[in-house]
């Protein structure tokens, strides 16, 4: 079965501290593709990044990066000192066999303080 | 370019009662998705929508129902409502649902009260 686990619940830190969103993933499938999207309080998720099964390379955006290692099904986002305006949930998830739906992980939520 | 627009906002209804949301997607996307977001059960998938055919269902009861309509819009209609269909309800679009991995890109929600 298709799965994705974000084992911390809620990260709190200090702005300008680095922080890291882990995320491990379960599939059969050779071909997939992987996201992470932001939800800010208001509700609405924001796509930050797609990521196919075949493309191993990292990925950065600004204060973004991105780990993609398929060996340990790992799919790790990194922000890089942290500002109060990442304070959101952040989702990753993984397409389905089927195609259409998401899987999600359920969710990280992180709280910047200044 | 306009993003996915969701209507109502909020919606307030009782026991018992049909809800119906709309929702309408980016401009040249095919593909229509519902997710529902409920306290403490994450993000659940509902149903997409693609040229106009249910193409996948969630795990949910036959209440939950919906359409899409020619120009791509769509509808989720939730009836005899229940307490716990409370949640936040998302709905998606994307360029061609049937290419795997297209990205999904989301509206702002609409929120379900249930008295």
């Amino acid at each position: 079965a298709q799965k994705v686990t974000q084992a911390q619940t809620e990260i709190s830190v200090v702005e300008k501290e680095d922080v890291t969103l882990d995320c491990v993933y379960e599939t059969r499938d050779t071909t997939y593709y992987l996201f992470w999207y932001k939800q800010p309080p208001s509700g609405e998720l924001v796509f930050l990044i797609r990521r196919n099964s075949f493309d191993e390379q990292n990925e950065i955006s600004g204060r973004y990066s991105w780990n993609f290692q398929k060996s340990t099904s790992s799919f790790n986002f990194t922000i890089t000192a942290s500002q109060v305006v990442d304070s959101a949930v952040y989702f990753c998830a993984l397409s389905d066999t089927l195609g259409g739906k998401l899987i999600f992980g359920q969710g990280t939520e992180l709280s910047v303080k200044p | 370019e306009a993003g996915v627009t969701q209507s109502p906002t909020h919606l307030i209804k009782t026991r018992g009662q049909q809800a119906t949301l709309r929702c309408s997607p980016i401009s040249g996307h095919t593909s229509v998705y519902w997710y529902q977001q409920a306290l403490g059960l994450g993000l659940q998938f509902l149903l997409w929508y693609d040229e106009g055919e249910e193409r996948n269902r969630g795990n949910f009861p036959p209440r939950f129902s919906g359409r899409q309509f020619p120009n791509y819009s769509s509808e989720l209609n939730v009836n005899a409502l229940e307490l716990e269909d409370s949640a936040l309800y998302l709905c998606a679009s994307s360029l061609k649902g049937w290419l795997n991995g297209e990205t999904q890109y989301f509206g702002p929600g609409t929120r379900l009260l249930v008295l």
